[in-house]
């Protein structure tokens, strides 16, 4: 069975400032994918950045950057120059390498960026 | 190009009533899944369907709790004889045909939120 956890229910930090969001996960599966995603208070899921378990590299996708530490199974999310817009809930998950396919989440991290 | 469509955004039911909430996929999108989340916590999933098929009810409730992708029109998430624990937001999300690999993003509707009286 696979399990994500998101050990900080909420964090702060200063506008144009960088956050790491953290995450681990457990998984017996040879591979899987790991993904991050936004729910704003209007609630709608955002994908943000996607990390597949053999890529070589941290994903990248504009001010988000994904941590990938295989080793130590965490898959933090980073953001850099913090904007007021980041306000909101971050949601870590994973995805089997079967033909299930259904995304596992974490409980979430809620960010708050001050002005 | 409209994305992952719910309806309704709100939904007010009656305890022992049924609650009806549909799902249609993005264009092209021929994979639904059906995703419930309490407040303050994570998306628990609930069921995948293709098309005419459930894939994976692995995450639904033995009873009361129904889902259905038609041939034609959208997916639909059924409740019956509903429960004040059923009060949540459930959401939908859609992928394209399975390709392989571990990276089939997900694209996630604005979610109905239900509440029982």
């Amino acid at each position: 069975a696979q399990k994500i956890t998101q050990t900080q229910p909420g964090m702060f930090v200063q506008e144009k400032e960088a956050v790491t969001l953290d995450c681990t996960y457990d998984t017996s599966d040879p591979s899987y994918g790991l993904f991050w995603y936004k729910q704003p208070s209007s609630g709608e899921m955002i994908f943000l950045i996607y990390q597949g378990s053999y890529d070589q590299q941290n994903a990248t996708e504009g001010r988000y950057s994904l941590n990938f530490q295989k080793a130590r199974k965490s898959a933090n999310l980073v953001i850099s120059a913090s904007q007021l817009g980041d306000s909101a809930m971050y949601f870590c998950a994973m995805s089997p390498d079967t033909g299930r396919r259904a995304l596992t989440f974490g409980s979430g991290t809620r960010l708050q960026v001050q002005p | 190009n409209a994305g992952v469509m719910q309806n309704p955004r709100h939904l007010v039911r009656r305890r022992g009533q049924e609650a009806r909430l549909r799902c249609s996929p993005m264009k092209g999108h021929s994979h639904v899944y059906w995703y419930r989340q309490l407040p303050e916590e994570g998306l628990k999933f609930m069921v995948y369907l293709q098309k005419e098929n459930i894939i994976d009810e692995s995450g639904m409730p033995k009873e009361r709790f129904s889902a259905e992708f038609p041939k034609e029109g959208p997916s639909i998430l059924r409740i019956q004889q509903v429960v004040r624990g059923d009060s949540a937001a459930y959401f939908c999300a859609s992928s394209q045909p399975k390709t392989g690999g571990t990276n089939e993003k997900l694209f996630f509707g604005s979610g109905t939120q239900l509440s029982v009286l």
